[in-house]
């Protein structure tokens, strides 16, 4: 069975830094595509990152050069690295793993999310 | 870059048919999938490649995609539908998955 399970979220300041973790089961991250989606209070869903199966990383523009995606192939576990953090970051983070068949991409499994919020 | 643009709200009697759209110039030409998010739950896969049901989704859910608008489609709604739907497309361009804005479909 197919997991995906989030942890890591918290209550930070802005400009803090914080890292969070999807730890995968029933299938390998390093052969999927593994995104990172988020959902602000209240708001839609916006992607933010993704790490292919060869490595190469691709961000929204509005994480860009702030966060880093990676991932451990050892503990099969993707990891989303948020550095200077701001009040506009709040949101639930979902990990997704992302399907592509020819000509387009979906996201087929969630997690249940975790939540950052970024407050003085 | 896509703008997916849904009606904020969709509201429909138990047994009726709901329809959701998600507009784009030519979005016809893209592949369109369908998300069904109920409050404090991760999205859940209902569509995809426009008119494709995942496993474990009814057939009352259907889907089309032509010109401008993609339509998601409920038939014979339950109480158990009412939650948001968002479309998505996958930008080739760029690269970058790109969400609709969500309906929130209500069951009066």
């Amino acid at each position: 069975e197919v997991q995906l399970v989030e942890s890591g979220g918290g209550l930070i300041q802005p400009g803090g830094s914080l890292r969070l973790s999807c730890a995968a089961s029933g299938f390998i991250v390093s052969s999927n595509y593994m995104n990172w989606v988020r959902q602000a209070p209240g708001k839609g869903l916006e992607w933010v990152s993704v790490i292919y199966s060869g490595g190469s990383t691709y961000y929204a523009d509005s994480v860009k050069g702030r966060f880093t995606i990676a991932r451990d192939n050892t503990k099969n576990t993707v990891y989303l690295q948020m550095n200077s953090l701001r009040a506009e970051d709040t949101a639930v983070y979902y990990c997704a793993r992302r399907f592509c068949s020819g000509t387009s991409c979906y996201f087929d499994y969630w997690g249940q999310g975790t939540l950052v919020t970024v407050s003085s | 870059s896509y703008v997916l643009t849904q009606p904020p709200s969709v509201s429909v009697a138990p047994g009726k048919t709901a329809r959701i759209t998600c507009g784009e110039n030519n979005i016809g030409s893209k592949s369109v999938h369908w998300y069904q998010q109920k409050p404090g739950q991760a999205p859940v896969l209902v569509m995809y490649y426009n008119s494709d049901r995942p496993s474990g989704i009814p057939e009352r859910f259907s889907g089309s995609n032509s010109g401008n608008t993609a339509t998601l489609t409920i038939s014979r709604v339950e109480a158990g539908d009412e939650a948001d739907y968002y479309c998505q497309v996958w930008d080739s361009s760029s690269d970058h998955q790109v969400f609709g804005s969500g309906t929130k479909v209500t069951v009066l």
